[in-house]
C-alpha cells in the first residue's frame, strides 16, 4: 500500500514551453501532497505544500507564476512548469500524506527529471 | 526553526562492516524522526520511523533509535551488503506542522 506515482519520468523540453507534472496516490487518499526539488547529489528543497481544494502554500523565494500547483482530487496534485529555462532542470519529487495515519509520513514518487534546452 | 544535520559523506565501506550514519536534530516541539533511502535515479523510500522518544525504528537490518536527551537518531547497521550503497537522508516532521525537514543526505557505498 501507500504507493505515489509520477508521470513523466523523466521529459526534455525546449526553453520557453511549459511542463506539467502529474502526482498520483494510488491507493490512499491524501488531502496533503508536497512538491520538492532536488539538485544533483544534494538535499530535497520543499517547493510548496497543496492541500486538496485549495490554494497551495508556496516556500520562500519560489515563484507561484512559475511553478503552478493544482490539487484538484484527493489522489492527484500536478505541478506545472511554465515557461522554462534551463535553470529549471533539476530532480522534481512529489509526496503525499495519508489522510488516514496519525503521524506525519510522507510517501514519496519516484521523481520526475526534467532537463531544459 | 527545526532543523536536521547528518554526518557528511560520502561514506565507504567494505561488504559486511559495521555501518553508523549520525543524525541529531533541533526542534522545539516533540517530532516524529525518519530514515529515508534514496536509490540512483529514484524517489524517497521510508526506511525506518520512530515517533517518539526511546522508540526504536527497524527494517531490513537498520535500526535507529530516538533519544531525546541527545536530540539524536543514528542509523546504525550490523554488516552492510554492496546492495545498501545508496544515499540516506534522517528527516523529522513537527507533530504541529505536515513539512518534513531533511538534512543534507549522506552516500554510502558499499564496496565487495
Amino acid at each position: 500500500g501507500a504507493v505515489v506515482s509520477q508521470h513523466p519520468s523523466w521529459v526534455i523540453c525546449k526553453s520557453g514551453t511549459s511542463v506539467k507534472i502529474e502526482c498520483r496516490s494510488l491507493d490512499f487518499q491524501a488531502t496533503t501532497m508536497f512538491w520538492y526539488r532536488q539538485f544533483p547529489k544534494q538535499s530535497l528543497m520543499l517547493m510548496a505544500t497543496s492541500n486538496e481544494g485549495s490554494k497551495a502554500t508556496y516556500e520562500q523565494g519560489v515563484e507561484k507564476d512559475k511553478f503552478l500547483i493544482n490539487h484538484a482530487s484527493l489522489t492527484l496534485s500536478t505541478l506545472t512548469v511554465t515557461s522554462a529555462h534551463p535553470e529549471d532542470s533539476s530532480f522534481y519529487i512529489c509526496s503525499a500524506r495519508d489522510r488516514d495515519v496519525s503521524y506525519n509520513e510522507q510517501f514519496f514518487g519516484p521523481g520526475t527529471r526534467l532537463t531544459v534546452l | 526553526g527545526d532543523s536536521v544535520t547528518q554526518m557528511e559523506g560520502p561514506v565507504t565501506l567494505s561488504e559486511e562492516a559495521f555501518l553508523t550514519i549520525n543524525c541529531t536534530y533541533t526542534a522545539t516541539g516533540y517530532p516524529s524522526l525518519f530514515w529515508y533511502v534514496q536509490y540512483p535515479g529514484e524517489g524517497l523510500q521510508l526506511l525506518l520511523k520512530a515517533t517518539k522518544a526511546d522508540d526504536k525504528g527497524s527494517n531490513k537490518g537498520f535500526e535507529a533509535t530516538y533519544r531525546k536527551e541527545t536530540t539524536s537518531f543514528h542509523l546504525e547497521k550490523g554488516s552492510v551488503q554492496v546492495s545498501d550503497s545508496a544515499v540516506y537522508f534522517c528527516a523529522l516532521s513537527d507533530q504541529g506542522a505536515q513539512k518534513l525537514v531533511f538534512g543534507q543526505g549522506t552516500r554510502l557505498t558499499i564496496n565487495p
